[in-house]
């Protein structure tokens, strides 16, 4: 079984519709991270959460929001989904340390929003 | 905005080849990190170096890291068709955040 699962894998759906993408592991990292990839801009980073109760935004939270239910789960929303949110969604996770640990990723999400 | 720059954006060399992908970035760093992806999966992480190592090795990997330059490069010896995939280098600061850089797509052909 994989130690970073998400779910679904692939979604297509209609703008203005709500969708959540969501992402479970058993590393049993308290770290968590939402990133988008686009082609030829790399990874973005969405949203982290470096324990239940911390929720940070990163480099472009807008139009997003995110749910950190438990330690091993943490949810990715988009409330109105538009089509330049087209993009595959990654969750990872990362141990604490402080200075950059390595970060296991799922296998992503592939999101059309039409 | 990114952090890191890879070059090329693509490289296509045959199996036995030696490819070597470079990674700028702008600011200090505590460490610099390589992750392969796969066609279709998430990102895998390869190998880590902190700022104060100038080179490091595991198995057919290199890495190399000039501070003084904001530069790194990661040679991948004695290709195979299996390390066709994209590269990306990412760097840490004073936090478990990374920066990803856009990548090199590496086609190896056998």
């Amino acid at each position: 079984d994989a130690d970073v699962t998400q779910t679904p894998r692939n979604r297509i759906t209609k703008t203005g519709k709500r969708i959540m993408l969501e992402c479970s592991q058993t590393k049993g990292h308290d770290r968590m991270y939402w990133y988008r990839q686009d082609p030829g801009l790399g990874l973005r980073l969405i949203y982290y959460s470096f324990d239940v109760k911390d929720i940070n935004k990163g480099e472009i939270s807008d139009g997003y929001s995110v749910s950190r239910q438990a330690q091993a789960k943490f949810s990715l929303s988009l409330e109105s989904a538009i089509p330049n949110q087209t993009a595959l969604y990654f969750c990872a996770t990362s141990a604490p340390g402080g200075q950059g640990q390595p970060q296991h990723f799922g296998d992503g999400t592939r999101l059309s929003i039409l | 905005s990114q952090q890191g720059e890879e070059d090329p954006q693509a490289l296509s060399i045959q199996e036995g080849e030696n490819a070597t992908m470079n990674c700028s970035y702008k600011t200090s760093i505590n460490n610099l990190q390589w992750y392969r992806q796969n066609s279709g999966r998430g990102l895998v992480h390869l190998i880590l170096i902190r700022s104060n190592e100038r080179e490091k090795h595991s198995g057919r990997l290199r890495v190399t890291l000039d501070t003084s330059k904001k530069s790194s490069s990661l040679l991948i010896t004695a290709s195979r068709a299996a390390d066709t995939a994209s590269y990306f280098c990412a760097t840490a600061l004073n936090t478990d955040k990374l920066i990803f850089g856009t990548g090199t797509r590496l086609q190896v052909f056998p």
